[in-house]
């Protein structure tokens, strides 16, 4: 089974700040995801990557393959950026191994 | 799309009663998942579906759970009977590509 570790657990940042929350994993991967999940619960995913990089406004990630490790980027944090950032990977189908999540705060 | 609706959205019940936890996915998704999430093992994926087709169903915990997609705008997830171990907030997605996550079912099991 994957293991997928993500850091930092926790980070605090002042607005404006660049992010970076690191995924890494331990078997190969067909695809990696980004999730969010607002205070309220509900869950955004943000990006599904099997290489290279993909940019999605102020959102920025990238996947080396060869390294088995992914970071999530974030531009001009603002305090609406707030809330858990998960990295999920998927193997062979489609099944699921979720890191433990990363809590952002962004102060204003 | 009114995207992937849950229903209901909490529910309260009693160990040993059954519970029925439904979602209807986004139309023209070939794809339903069904993950759990507590605070001490995060989000778990239960289940999940192609084309009405349950593929791949390791994370389900035990036989007290099953899972059924009768037809491509309908899954259930059912627990029968609850425990309190059982409590947890269930979501539902649904994908072609992207997935797409309902807003979850709140289970606490009394």
């Amino acid at each position: 089974k994957n293991e997928v570790e993500q850091s930092p657990q926790n980070l605090t940042a002042q607005e404006g700040e660049f992010i970076t929350i690191n995924c890494s994993y331990s078997v190969g991967i067909s695809a990696l995801h980004w999730l969010q999940q607002h205070p309220g619960g509900g869950i955004v995913s943000l990006f599904m990557l099997s290489s290279g990089k993909k940019k999605h406004g102020r959102l920025i990630a990238t996947i080396n393959i060869q390294e088995k490790h992914s970071s999530l980027h974030i531009t001009a944090s603002h305090p609406r950026d707030s809330a858990v950032y998960i990295c999920a990977v998927s193997g062979y189908g489609q099944n699921f191994v979720f890191g433990p999540g990363t809590r952002l705060s962004v102060l204003p | 799309d009114a995207g992937v609706i849950q229903s209901p959205r909490h529910e309260v019940t009693e160990m040993g009663q059954e519970v029925t936890l439904r979602c209807k996915p986004i139309s023209g998704h070939d794809y339903l998942f069904w993950y759990r999430q507590t605070m001490m093992r995060g989000l778990e994926l239960l289940i999940y579906f192609n084309n009405n087709v349950p593929i791949d169903d390791s994370g389900m915990p035990e036989d007290r759970f099953s899972a059924k997609m009768p037809n491509a705008s309908f899954s259930t997830l059912k627990i029968q009977p609850s425990e309190p171990r059982d409590s947890a907030v269930y979501f539902c997605a649904s994908s072609h590509n992207e997935q797409f996550f309902g807003p979850g079912t709140r289970l606490t099991v009394l």
